[in-house]
């Protein structure tokens, strides 16, 4: 079955330094999300990305979507503690469910002040 | 406006019981997703409701585990003879339909502990 793996598990970083995770999937996605979970809550939709190649940027969040939409970035340039969390990369489910996600396992991102 | 919203927030139950999570929807959302985080892990999908069509139940892992939605809104998922292994995250999210395009509003969760 189609499979979204993510790369680290966990990232830790002082304040200020930047902070990259890496989503691949095992089979060419439509399109890619990516949402944010802070500690104690619930998921929160951050980007959808669907053409390849395709970059798109908020604020200090640098995103960005493979030439073979098999594989994704999410780039935090001068992490702040406002920023830990764990980031969820999802793809559409493969073989015709198109509504169905397949999510990462996540990356948790701490911050030290 | 309002969330998806969740209830009970929490959970404690004994090993045996059935217990109810409910979810709300936000209003005119038809898509209605039921997951399962458990600790450290991602977003395991359970079951996916989309206005009158037969629910997608290719997520839910026993026959424990039954959902309905009724009246397209209010969905309730009813996990039966919980086990320990049960214990976990139980999200519902909601969207406006139109497959994977669409981002999903997830609600705050039940935390289920089975005891």
């Amino acid at each position: 079955g189609q499979q979204v793996m993510q790369i680290p598990q966990y990232q830790h970083v002082q304040e200020g330094e930047d902070f990259t995770t890496y989503c691949n999937s095992s089979t060419t996605l439509s399109n890619i999300q990516w949402y944010k979970q802070r500690p104690g809550g619930h998921p929160v939709f951050l980007i959808q990305l669907v053409k390849s190649g395709e970059v798109k940027k908020q604020k200090r969040l640098t995103f960005q979507f493979g030439e073979a939409k098999k594989n994704s970035s999410l780039h935090i340039t001068a992490t702040q503690t406002t920023d830990v969390g764990t980031y969820f990369c999802a793809g559409p489910h493969s073989g015709g469910s198109n509504y169905k996600l397949t999510f990462g396992k996540g990356t948790l991102l701490t911050v030290n002040p | 406006g309002a969330g998806v919203s969740q209830s009970p927030s929490n959970k404690v139950t004994e090993k045996g019981k059935d217990v109810e999570l409910r979810c709300d929807p936000i209003s005119g959302h038809t898509a209605l997703y039921w997951y399962r985080q458990s600790l450290g892990q991602g977003l395991e999908f359970l079951i996916y409701f989309q206005g009158n069509s037969a629910p997608d139940k290719s997520g839910l892992p026993s026959d424990r585990f039954s959902a309905e939605r009724t009246g397209g809104s209010v969905s309730t998922l009813t996990i039966q003879r919980t086990q320990q292994e049960d214990s976990a995250v139980y999200l519902c999210a909601s969207n406006t339909g139109g497959g994977s395009y669409n981002e999903q509003f997830f609600g705050p969760g039940t935390r289920l502990t089975v005891l």
